[in-house]
C-alpha cells in the first residue's frame, strides 16, 4: 500500500541549516507537499513541487525531489527559533478505484531549535 | 480573515454523549475535508466531500458523519464519542474536486476533542 516515512526528531542549532528527509512508495505521485504544524495549531501549507521536478526554491526554503529513489527533501537555511515545529510530508496520489486524488501524510518531523 | 475555521477550538465531553464540530471556509473552495490527528501526530483522512460526491475513508466508524449545509461549510457529527475518539480533527478545503492532483489543500486550526 502507500506509505510515507520521515524520521520523527531533528534537531539543530540556531543559524545552521535543517534539513528534513521524507521516502515515500507510490511512484505515481504527482505532487508532493510539505506541511508545517506549531504547537497548538493547524496545519500550514509551506511548499510543494511537481513530480517531474528536481527543485523548487522559496526563500529559505529548497525542495529536492529525486524521484527515481523517491526521496523527497526540505532545506530550511539559518533556521530560527520560529521554525520549531513538526514537518508534514504527504504525496497526492491517484486512488485508482475512484479516480480521485487523495493526501497520504508522513508521521511528522519534529524540528528542535538548539540555542 | 480567517480561511478555514472550526469550532470549537476545545471539546470535552463524556462517553456516550453526541457532539458536532464545525468548520467554514471563505476560500470559495468546491471540497472540504475532515482529519483525525491522533496522539502520536499521525494524520488521517475521513472523509472528502463535494457537491457531487462524499467520500468516507472505510476505517471511520458510522458513528461520524459529515454533515454540509452549504458549500462553505461542512461540519462532522459524531454519535455516542468513545474514549479512543480523542484526538485533534482538522478541517481542509480545496478549490477544485476530488479528481485534481494539483489540489492543495488549506488547514483550520484544528479542534482538540478529549472524551472522559
Amino acid at each position: 500500500g502507500e506509505d510515507v516515512e520521515q524520521s520523527l526528531f531533528l534537531s539543530v542549532r540556531e543559524g545552521d541549516s535543517s534539513v528534513i528527509n521524507c521516502t515515500y512508495t507510490d511512484s505515481s505521485s504527482t505532487y508532493l507537499y510539505w506541511y508545517k504544524q506549531e504547537p497548538g495549531a493547524g496545519l500550514q501549507l509551506l511548499t510543494y513541487i511537481f513530480s517531474n521536478m528536481d527543485m523548487k526554491q522559496d526563500q529559505r526554503l529548497t525542495v529536492l525531489l529525486n524521484k527515481k529513489d523517491k526521496h523527497l527533501s526540505l532545506r530550511i537555511a539559518d533556521t530560527q527559533t520560529g521554525d520549531s515545529a513538526i514537518y508534514f510530508c504527504a504525496e497526492s496520489i491517484n486512488q485508482v478505484r475512484d479516480s480521485n486524488y487523495q493526501l497520504i501524510w508522513g508521521a511528522g518531523t519534529k524540528l528542535i531549535i538548539k540555542p | 480573515d480567517t480561511a478555514v475555521s472550526q469550532t470549537p477550538k476545545y471539546l470535552v465531553t463524556q462517553m456516550g454523549n453526541d457532539k458536532s464540530i464545525k468548520c467554514e471556509q471563505n476560500l470559495g473552495h468546491d471540497t472540504m475535508y475532515w482529519y483525525k490527528q491522533d496522539s502520536k501526530k499521525f494524520l488521517k483522512i475521513m472523509f472528502s466531500y463535494n457537491n457531487k460526491e462524499l467520500i468516507i475513508n472505510e476505517t471511520v466508524p458510522n458513528r461520524f458523519s459529515p454533515k454540509s449545509p452549504d458549500k462553505a461549510h461542512l461540519n462532522l457529527h459524531i454519535n455516542s464519542l468513545e474514549l479512543g475518539d480523542s484526538a485533534v480533527y482538522f478541517c481542509a478545503s480545496s478549490q477544485g474536486d476530488m479528481s485534481s492532483s494539483t489540489d492543495t489543500q488549506y488547514f483550520g486550526p484544528g479542534t482538540r476533542l478529549t472524551v472522559l
